[in-house]
């Protein structure tokens, strides 16, 4: 099993639409889940952090995190162009040394 | 806003040569790390440093590879005898207790 699966998409959404990504982990004992963007060739950006379960909003950006589920979910609101990326889930164990695992992103495609 | 910066942006070498890889981490970070992307794969962590000494390695981390943070700013990756199988972007990340962790904008290594 892998420690962080995500569908590898791509996700193709209208502009203006929500987009919803999803995320499940192996690791029960995880602690710290990581939305990062990122372009074609470029570096991973860090959208949002989520430590609790519940949601927690950020400008057009929601993370949820359900442990008991072990799954993490990102809904992009009124998604532009722009969004248009791999977004990658990542997951910590601790709250210690902080050795991030990833999953393989999900392509999101935002048409005009 | 600081950031992470790594030179080169882009190395190419042969194979059986040695690379060294630098990277400024931001200053206030505690923790450093050596992540790489081969294309089209996930981000794999390699390589954790904190207090001047690896705190954690992958299996992908192997003797081939150090890593050094010579003058208490520059933090490196060396690979002594390259391989075609390194051919990756090698991204340099920082982060605090927090948990975030911020990449540089990465080394594509090229090994021919």
């Amino acid at each position: 099993q892998k420690e962080v699966e995500q569908n590898s998409g791509p996700l193709s959404v209208p502009e203006g639409a929500i987009a919803s990504l999803n995320c499940t982990y192996s690791d029960r004992v995880s602690q710290s889940f990581f939305w990062y963007r990122q372009y074609s060739g470029k570096s991973p950006e860090l959208i949002m952090s989520i430590y609790s379960n519940g949601d927690k909003e950020d400008g057009r950006f929601t993370a949820q995190l359900n442990k008991a589920s072990q799954y993490v979910s990102l809904l992009i609101r009124d998604s532009q162009p722009s969004d248009s990326a791999t977004y990658l889930c990542a997951v910590n164990r601790n709250t210690g040394f902080q050795k991030l695992v990833f999953g393989t992103g999900t392509r999101l495609l935002v048409s005009p | 806003e600081p950031e992470v910066t790594q030179t080169p942006s882009h190395q190419v070498t042969q194979m059986g040569q040695e690379v060294i890889l630098r990277c400024v981490p931001i200053s206030n970070h505690l923790y450093f790390y050596w992540y790489r992307q081969i294309l089209g794969q996930k981000v794999e962590f390699l390589v954790s440093f904190y207090n001047n000494e690896i705190s954690e390695k992958s299996e992908i981390f192997d003797d081939q590879f150090s890593v050094e943070r010579p003058d208490g700013s520059n933090f490196t990756l060396k690979i002594r005898s390259t391989k075609l199988e390194d051919s990756a972007m090698y991204f340099c990340a920082g982060g605090t207790t927090g948990g975030e962790l911020f990449f540089g904008e990465g080394s594509r290594l090229t090994v021919l």
